[in-house]
């Protein structure tokens, strides 16, 4: 069965520092990996996905297979990157592709 | 477009109440969701849909029931409502093909907030 492990509940920065939200995985497939943000008082937007490697808000995440990883990163955090942040994994084994979500990681940037 | 949308944003039960929590979306998505969010726990699936007149349970389906008569449509029913149904209720859909799709995304109602007591 497929799993997402964010490993940290909460993590807080101060403005400027760099950030790494952690994501491991377990699947026996070839995963394709999400990061979701919501921020406060709003709905769960997709932040990036790793198949279009891209940046968004300066944010990069790189999928590592050996490690089984999908950390979140960004070299100087903003004030605005408070939010709450899920990895998710979906399946794309030929089954249901229904996605599973990590518990997610509270990141908070300090003035 | 609205998106997906959710009535209503706030719900307060007494234990043993039903209520259904509404999710519509016009997209034209094939794929519905509904999710919990308990603090600290992350997204709980609780039912899916891959397109109208079909439905599967997800990880914590206990207690709800889901039914999709339409593609716009994906109604959540609590029955006999308890305490531990106390949470944040996301809707979400996409649009996915057979085989996958490279630009799938999953995009999300802006919750309903329930409390059981």
């Amino acid at each position: 069965a497929q799993r997402v492990t964010q490993p940290e509940k909460l993590l807080s920065v101060f403005k400027g520092a760099p950030v790494e939200l952690k994501c491991n995985y377990s699947y026996s497939g070839s995963p394709e990996l999400f990061w979701y943000v919501q921020y406060s008082r709003q709905r769960l937007q997709l932040l990036l996905r790793h198949i279009s490697r891209e940046s968004i808000k300066g944010f990069t995440a790189d999928l590592n297979k050996g490690e089984t990883s999908f950390h979140l990163k960004k070299p100087f955090a903003q004030e605005e990157d408070s939010a709450m942040y899920y990895c998710a994994l979906r399946d794309t084994s030929g089954g249901s592709y229904i996605p599973t979500f990590g518990r997610g990681t509270s990141l908070i940037v300090h003035p | 477009n609205a998106g997906v949308t959710q009535t209503p944003k706030f719900r307060i039960l007494k234990i043993g109440q039903s209520m259904t929590l509404q999710c519509a979306q016009d997209m034209n998505h094939n794929y519905m969701y509904w999710y919990r969010q308990d603090p600290g726990m992350g997204l709980k699936l609780i039912y899916y849909s891959v397109g109208a007149g079909i439905t599967d349970k997800g990880e914590v389906p206990n207690g709800y029931n889901v039914s999709r008569s339409t593609t716009e449509d994906f109604p959540l029913r609590l029955e006999l409502a308890a305490p531990s149904q106390t949470s944040v209720y996301f809707c979400a859909s996409s649009y996915d093909l057979a085989g996958g799709h490279p630009e799938y995304e999953q995009y999300f109602g802006p919750g309903t907030r329930l409390t059981v007591t």
